[in-house]
């Protein structure tokens, strides 16, 4: 079965840096787009990254191009989301998920979220 | 940025009611609408996509309609199971963007 497991989070000091992974299994990880999805506390879903299957092609929101950047390792059906320069704003639940087509944005399987909680 | 805007942002309703919620895109997305469904403590589980498209497992009683800026996501009798809190989202440009949620409570 898909699962997508996240890991990395944590209490951080703003203007530090920090390293989110996605653990894939159960599909084949090099064929789907994938995307981190976050959600701050009491808030709703704000959509932070796209990577195309092959890693080729990347988006971002506005709120964290330039200090985020998403990467992942097909040979290690592993997803990350570098983090730097965070800010309060930037504390939230961060999710990844699998995208059904590529880089189509619908969203089928989500894993259960990682907290970076951004404060001095 | 393409802006969602869903309404009601709460609904209070009973089990076996019908309940719609409505999603307004700023400009035309075509069909680049899906739904979601979010409980307490969980990731969002996705519903409905290309507006009208049931996804895998998803309990028939769920349907979605609409195409360029207004959509709306239908429950026909409500489930116990089914309250919960639903997102919008729009994939037709980027940024993706979602709708500011639907906190559907039991009456």
């Amino acid at each position: 079965q898909v699962q997508l497991v996240e890991s990395g989070g944590g209490v951080v000091q703003p203007g530090r840096s920090l390293r989110l992974s996605c653990a894939a299994s159960g599909f084949t990880f090099s064929s789907y787009g994938m995307h981190w999805v976050r959600q701050a506390p009491g808030k709703g879903l704000e959509w932070v990254a796209v990577i195309w299957y092959d890693g080729n092609n990347k988006n971002y929101a506005d709120s964290v191009k330039g200090r985020f950047t998403i990467s992942r390792d097909n040979s290690k059906n592993t997803l990350s989301l570098q983090m730097n320069s965070l800010r309060a704003d930037d504390t939230a639940v961060y999710y990844c998920a699998r995208d059904k087509v590529d880089h189509a944005g619908e969203l089928d399987y989500w894993g259960q979220g990682t907290l970076v909680t951004v404060s001095s | 940025d393409v802006q969602m805007t869903q309404s009601p942002s709460s609904l209070s309703a009973s089990v076996g009611d019908r309940v719609t919620i409505t999603c307004r895109a700023s400009q035309s997305i075509t069909i680049y609408l899906n739904w979601y469904q979010q409980k307490p403590g969980n990731p969002p589980k996705l519903l409905i996509y290309a507006a009208s498209s049931l996804q895998s497992g998803v309990p028939s009683r769920f349907s979605g309609s609409g195409s360029g800026t207004d959509f709306a996501l239908t429950i026909s009798s409500l489930q116990p199971e089914d309250f919960a809190t639903y997102y919008c989202q729009q994939t037709s440009s980027t940024p993706i963007t979602f709708g500011q949620g639907t906190r559907l409570e039991i009456k």
